[in-house]
């Protein structure tokens, strides 16, 4: 699977669009841009995940350059419980085998 | 639906004891797996399933005994604890083609 680079930490304000970079430039033609993240030590929650098209769920939306070596994970309107670990992994669809980098820790403050 | 249940919820061990930490999933996932989550870092494969009778080696296997007799359980093994084990193990199951659903955690602390 394709390695991933993001940025360690973020903030963003309240009610405000939180954008999460991520570079994923070896990223193979069947392989998918999957994000998930961790709130506090629970388990981590899948958000979204897209191959080419940019794709949006009640969650989030995720832009997929043309190029496919980056993307960027958008949470419209962040509130404080949206303070958590998100992390960018990419793998062929079929399969169950995650790897996961460092992630990025995002802040929401008031 | 339960999802993804894991026990016990902490556990403390002294090195060399062994244990095993249950994974039960009711959603009729064929795939399931197991990770741990070390202080400040993301998760790491140990194990992983893709189906009754059938199970490979993730990333950091040793140490970790896995078996998977049903659909529903993935319990996994510790032979021998020792100190580095110490960490936060996590269970997941999915279907073909979807996303991971995880389990709320077990934190184990080896002395």
């Amino acid at each position: 699977d394709a390695k991933t680079t993001q940025p360690p930490s973020m903030d963003c304000a309240e009610g405000r669009a939180a954008n999460l970079p991520c570079n994923h430039s070896t990223i193979s033609g069947n392989e998918y841009v999957y994000w998930y993240r961790q709130i506090h030590s629970q388990g981590p929650q899948y958000i979204i995940h897209g191959l080419k098209n940019n794709e949006t769920n009640e969650m989030a939306s995720l832009i997929i350059t043309e190029d496919r070596k980056s993307s960027t994970l958008i949470l419209p309107h962040a509130t404080l419980r949206d303070t958590a670990v998100y992390y960018c992994i990419v793998r062929v669809e079929y399969g169950n085998k995650l790897v996961f980098g460092a992630g990025t820790i995002l802040r929401v403050k008031s | 639906n339960a999802g993804v249940t894991q026990t016990p919820k902490f556990q403390v061990l002294k090195t060399g004891q062994s244990m095993t930490l249950q994974c039960a999933q009711d959603m009729n996932h064929e795939y399931m797996s197991w990770y741990r989550q070390d202080p400040g870092m993301g998760l790491r494969l140990i194990h992983y399933s893709v189906g009754a009778g059938i199970t490979d080696q993730g990333e950091v296997p040793n140490g970790y005994n896995v078996s998977r007799s049903t659909t529903e359980d993935f319990p996994l093994r510790l032979l021998s604890a020792a100190p580095s084990q110490t960490s936060v193990y996590f269970c997941a199951s999915s279907s073909p083609y979807n996303e991971q659903f995880f389990g709320p955690g077990t934190r184990l602390t080896v002395l």
